[in-house]
């Protein structure tokens, strides 16, 4: 069964820095892998998914997340930080065939003026 | 296109009580899933419809769970009878058809307090 460490639980970011929030995976074969972004009561929504192929992906809000096979990671990036990028981030893996998503327990962004 | 609707949105309810949490999906979504979220921890899934069948419920505790989809589209989450540990954020997603099914798309979540 696949399963996702998202190795950082709270990092404080400074509003128009970079941010680079870490994502490592448990699977056999090459997963599908995802990252959902998740606003204070609100549901989770989408940024960006890789399947195959370029191993550099861009998503919504500027955000893009490299995957590294030899390191079973896929870490999410963003050049310079807003402060509506205050949420909270899961990465979750999938396999193919298997609609169902396993999910990190996510990364709480905090953005200081 | 409307998203995921969910209905409460926050419910307190006493232990030993029963609840019932409403997932409405979007237009034209075959598959549905009702996940747990406990405070701290990513959502876990309860269990996946694909249209009105369950193809997987492993991780729904039966014993006091259940969770029907009535004719494909609307789903209801009940839980009979309520512990302590119930308490998290109850969250509904859908998926289309074909090659859209590897994403979900998530509704605002129905937040349970038991006490």
């Amino acid at each position: 069964a696949q399963s996702v460490t998202q190795p950082d639980i709270h990092i404080t970011v400074s509003e128009g820095a970079s941010l680079e929030l870490r994502c490592n995976y448990s699977y056999g074969a090459t997963p599908y892998l995802f990252w959902y972004v998740q606003s204070p009561g609100q549901g989770l929504q989408l940024l960006l998914k890789y399947f195959s192929g370029d191993t550099l992906v861009q998503g919504i809000k500027g955000f893009e997340a490299e995957f590294k096979r030899s390191q079973s990671s896929f870490n999410l990036r963003k050049p310079s930080v807003h402060w509506s990028d205050a949420a909270e981030y899961f990465c979750a893996v999938g396999a193919p065939n298997d609609y169902k998503l396993s999910f990190g327990a996510g990364t709480t962004v905090t953005v200081r003026a | 296109e409307a998203g995921v609707a969910q209905s409460p949105r926050y419910k307190i309810i006493e232990k030993r009580q029963s609840v019932a949490f409403w997932c409405n999906p979007i237009s034209g979504h075959a598959t549905l899933y009702w996940y747990q979220q406990i405070l701290g921890q990513g959502p876990k899934l309860l269990i996946q419809f694909q249209n009105n069948g369950v193809v997987d419920d492993s991780q729904l505790p039966k014993d006091r769970f259940s969770a029907e989809r009535l004719k494909g589209v609307d789903s209801t989450l009940k839980i009979q009878p309520a512990k302590l540990e119930d308490s998290a954020v109850y969250l509904c997603a859908s998926s289309p058809p074909l090659a859209g099914r590897y994403e979900q798309y998530f509704g605002p979540g129905t937040r349970l307090t038991v006490t």
